[in-house]
């Protein structure tokens, strides 16, 4: 079966400082892999969007960046955080060219900015 | 413009009580409509998906509806439990995209003893 991890759960950073998080999954081949922004009491927001390595679409400008250095791994970052970027963080993955293309979530990454 | 909208934004019901919650799109094409269930600090589970041509869905205690013509679609919720205390989001597909779904900002449901 499929599963996919996320790191750290919680983090907190001090404004200006970088940011990394990691997301994989195990037990699929080639997957869509997306990050969303959750902040609090409101819906997700899609930041990034890959289909396949080296391949990542941006849905919105921001100082974030995504990675995807292999098939099963994506990567956000950012190289200084501003206080509006904390949220909660979700990586997902969907079957490509899936006609039913739900998406899989991940635990979540809770960032705060102070 | 593409968009989901969901009401009530909250709800408060006694466990073991119905409810519905209510979704209004203007997502076109459309695709297809699913409903998740997130609880609090994790990631959205799927409940139901619809497609243009279905009007209902069932998935244990959930029955999802929709509407095409409307554009509008329920999730209705049998025999609450404290379990079901969750925030019900509803996503729209677009046709021309496989990627990008279109995300309602929820309904925040509080199932209380």
């Amino acid at each position: 079966s499929q599963t996919i991890h996320q790191w750290p759960a919680t983090l907190v950073q001090p404004v200006g400082s970088p940011l990394s998080l990691e997301c994989t999954v195990e037990g699929t081949s080639n997957p869509n892999l997306y990050w969303y922004r959750q902040a609090a009491g409101r819906g997700l927001q899609l930041l990034f969007y890959s289909v396949g390595i080296g391949q990542i679409s941006s849905e919105v400008p921001q100082n974030l960046s995504a990675s995807r250095p292999q098939d099963r791994q994506f990567i956000l970052s950012s190289k200084k955080l501003l206080l509006s970027d904390s949220g909660f963080y979700l990586c997902a993955w969907s079957v490509r060219l899936a006609a039913d293309n739900e998406q899989f979530f991940g635990p979540g990454t809770r960032l705060t900015v102070l | 413009k593409n968009q989901v909208e969901q009401s009530p934004q909250s709800l408060i019901i006694l466990e073991g009580k119905n409810c519905t919650l209510q979704c209004n799109y203007t997502v076109s094409p459309f695709s297809n409509l699913r409903w998740y269930k997130q609880d609090t600090g994790r990631g959205p589970v799927s409940l139901t998906i619809m497609t243009f041509s279905e009007n209902t869905k069932s998935n244990g205690r959930y029955t999802a509806t929709l509407d095409a013509d409307t554009k509008q679609s329920s999730l209705h919720i049998t025999a609450s439990q404290l379990s079901d205390s969750a925030s019900y989001i509803c996503v729209v597909s677009h046709m021309d995209s496989n990627y990008q779904l279109i995300w309602g900002a929820g309904t925040k449901l509080i199932i209380k003893p």
